[in-house]
């Protein structure tokens, strides 16, 4: 069955670093989701993704934070500069589009530290 | 704005009890639609089932059942007989009724069953 992958699963960085998370969507898919969950604390919504343009992007999604799908297949999210209060698990999710909202297919995590 | 309220923070349950997960949502939308995710303990979020505003039958599948009440504003999800298995962070969550709305989540019930 398809499914939503991401690496790296764990990255380690200083404040101040940049990261790049990747994802590769399902590949039919043609809306693009990243959400991140602070340890212990709910799923928040950061950016939406389609058509290569944003959709839609939160309150937490700042001038430090974008997102880019360079080919047909990865989907990253980048932090320009990171902060302690970036430490989370970040979510790519995929979703197949249309009329509706189809359920949204979430990849693994990738569990980022900031230290 | 949209809000899901998950009342519950943790409840832990004797294997093979039976147990409802409380949902109310907030939405200003005459179409939405409402999910049930899960989160086991390796952290991957895991569908559950989609439900639109216009459908307030009842669903089952398996020992999963899920109760829609608009009257209400809540989406119950309860688990028969439950199993060790079952142990996990369960959210609910709800998007408007466009193709590639955001999900909104709520903090999430963490179940535990005790074998």
């Amino acid at each position: 069955e398809p499914e939503v992958t991401q690496t790296p699963s764990h990255q380690v960085t200083q404040m101040g670093q940049e990261v790049i998370l990747r994802c590769v969507p399902i590949s039919n898919h043609l809306y693009f989701y990243w959400y991140r969950q602070i340890l212990g604390q709910k799923v928040e919504f950061l950016v939406s993704f389609y058509n290569n343009e944003i959709s839609e992007k939160s309150e937490i999604f700042d001038d430090q934070f974008s997102v880019e799908r360079p080919d047909g297949s990865n989907f990253t999210l980048k932090i320009r500069s990171t902060k302690l209060e970036d430490s989370a698990m970040y979510f790519c999710a995929s979703q197949i589009g249309g009329q509706v909202p189809y359920e949204q297919y979430f990849g693994p995590g990738t569990r980022l530290t900031v230290t | 704005a949209q809000k899901v309220t998950q009342a519950q923070t943790e409840i832990s349950v004797v294997e093979k009890e039976d147990v409802t997960l409380d949902c109310v949502y907030e939405t200003r939308d005459t179409t939405y639609y409402l999910f049930w995710y899960k989160q086991p303990p390796s952290g991957e979020l895991v569908f559950l089932i989609r439900r639109n505003s216009f459908d307030e039958q009842n669903e089952i599948s398996g020992r999963y059942s899920w109760n829609f009440q608009k009257s209400t504003s809540s989406f119950n999800f309860t688990i028969t007989a439950s199993q060790v298995v079952d142990s996990a962070v369960y959210f609910c969550a709800l998007s408007s009724n466009f193709g590639n709305e955001k999900l909104t989540f709520g903090t999430g019930t963490r179940l535990t069953i005790i074998p």
